[in-house]
């Protein structure tokens, strides 16, 4: 079954160290690939995506995310966390043709400030 | 311009009720899907909506319903309610469901005793 992994289900950081978010999944044909961000409170909003092109792409917030086709992986990356970074990042593929966003189980990120 | 609103926002019901959530979409956003959240299991797709016409749909019972509207107004219906369907319920519009940028509401927290 087509499905999403993140590796980290809570990873805990202080402020300005580096973050590496990890998303592999398990699709063989095209796809589309996002991180979606959800802060404390807030509503579940889209980060970054690839579609084709340059793999490696950025996001609002200084985030990027590198796409590497032969591992089938998506991770999201930042060279200086912040503490308003706090949140439940969501790694997401769009299978094309299955008209369908499956989503991985997400990373709970916390910043000590 | 106003973001996807869903109603109610909060609800408890007991076992074997049913439960009816709504969802209205950003104005002119025809696509509306349906996710349940829950804590380690991430997002899981029930349905997607075009044009009131449901598109696919995910891996659940047929106790999880849906429908969409002239409007696009969407509502989902949770019939005979076990303890397991406890979750936030989260709708998501979109102009092309095929894009993967979807803008989610707040969801329906439901909690069932």
């Amino acid at each position: 079954a087509q499905s999403v992994s993140q590796h980290n289900h809570h990873v805990i950081l202080s402020e300005a160290a580096s973050l590496e978010l990890g998303c592999n999944y398990s699709y063989g044909g095209t796809v589309n690939l996002f991180w979606y961000v959800q802060y404390p409170g807030q509503h579940l909003q889209l980060l970054l995506k690839y579609f084709s092109g340059d793999p490696l792409v950025k996001g609002i917030k200084g985030f990027e995310a590198e796409f590497i086709k032969s591992k089938f992986s998506f991770n999201l990356r930042k060279p200086s966390v912040q503490w308003s970074d706090t949140a439940e990042y969501f790694c997401a593929v769009l299978i094309q043709g299955a008209q369908k966003l499956v989503f991985g189980q997400g990373t709970r990120l916390t910043i000590n400030p | 311009k106003a973001g996807v609103t869903q109603t109610p926002r909060y609800l408890i019901k007991t076992r074997g009720q049913q439960v009816t959530l709504s969802c209205s979409p950003i104005s002119g956003h025809r696509s509306v899907s349906w996710y349940q959240q829950t804590p380690g299991q991430g997002l899981q797709f029930l349905f997607e909506y075009f044009s009131e016409t449901q598109r696919n749909k995910g891996n659940f019972p047929g106790r999880f319903s849906g429908r969409q509207f002239s409007n696009s107004r969407s509502e989902m219906n949770v019939s005979t309610l076990e303890l397991g369907d406890s979750a936030l319920y989260l709708c998501a519009s979109s102009l092309d469901y095929n894009t993967g940028e979807l803008f989610f509401g707040e969801g329906s927290r439901l909690t069932v005793l």
